[in-house]
């Protein structure tokens, strides 16, 4: 069955960056997507990528996406105290009403 | 912003109790869910539901659970005898033309 896979823990220096990495299995996948969750609060959703693309960058963050591989993996650049989280990776198939299927979460701790 | 509102935001309840957990999703969209995190776990799909009945549901999602839109605006989620095992964050979320958007959650404990 389908299922999303991540580390389950990252420690970084704060200003350096981060890389969080995640595999899945379903080939099907067309959506793929990073949420953010800080204590006690809801599922941010941080950015997206479409499985036709390679590469998306959005200020501080960069996904990069091997298709072949089915990896994804999301770079945060200049770590910030504030991106201490837990960041989700999760995908869907092509239908707007499909259910999303999330990895464990991988917990972001900065280093001062 | 418009946003996903849910309430209450931590619910506690005797085991074998029925408990009814509240969503408001963003008002012009069509697509409904509800998800689960049981604490270090996972964020789990339950249900979703488009036009007044379930699209899909996963194998969590037995006779005990059940969804309703009882209004234009709020989308329920009823266990009808809960479980220890219950005891999870719940998430709503709704979509219309792109991306799910997730509510802040309801905490529920089961004692």
């Amino acid at each position: 069955g389908e299922d999303v896979e991540q580390s389950l823990f990252l420690s970084v220096r704060e200003g350096d960056s981060s890389v969080i990495n995640c595999t899945y299995t379903d080939s099907s996948s067309t959506y793929l997507y990073w949420y953010k969750q800080e204590p006690g609060a809801g599922l941010q959703l941080l950015t997206y990528i479409f499985s036709n693309m390679d590469m998306k960058q959005d200020q501080r963050l960069t996904v990069l996406l091997n298709k072949k591989d089915k990896h994804l993996s999301l770079r945060i650049a200049d770590t910030q105290t504030g991106d201490s989280a837990i960041y989700f990776c999760a995908e869907s198939p092509m239908n707007r009403d499909d259910k999303i299927i999330f990895g464990k979460g991988t917990r972001l701790h900065i280093l001062p | 912003e418009p946003e996903v509102t849910q309430t209450p935001s931590h619910q506690v309840t005797q085991m074998g109790q029925e408990v009814i957990l509240r969503c408001v999703p963003i008002s012009n969209h069509l697509y409904f869910y509800w998800y689960r995190q049981i604490l270090g776990q996972k964020v789990e799909f339950l249900v979703s539901f488009y036009n007044n009945e379930i699209s899909e549901k996963s194998e969590i999602f037995d006779d005990q659970f059940s969804v309703e839109r009882p209004d234009g605006s709020n989308f329920t989620l009823k266990i009808r005898s809960t479980k220890l095992e219950d005891s999870a964050m719940y998430f709503c979320a709704s979509s219309g033309t792109s991306e799910q958007f997730f509510g802040p959650g309801t905490r529920l404990t089961v004692l």
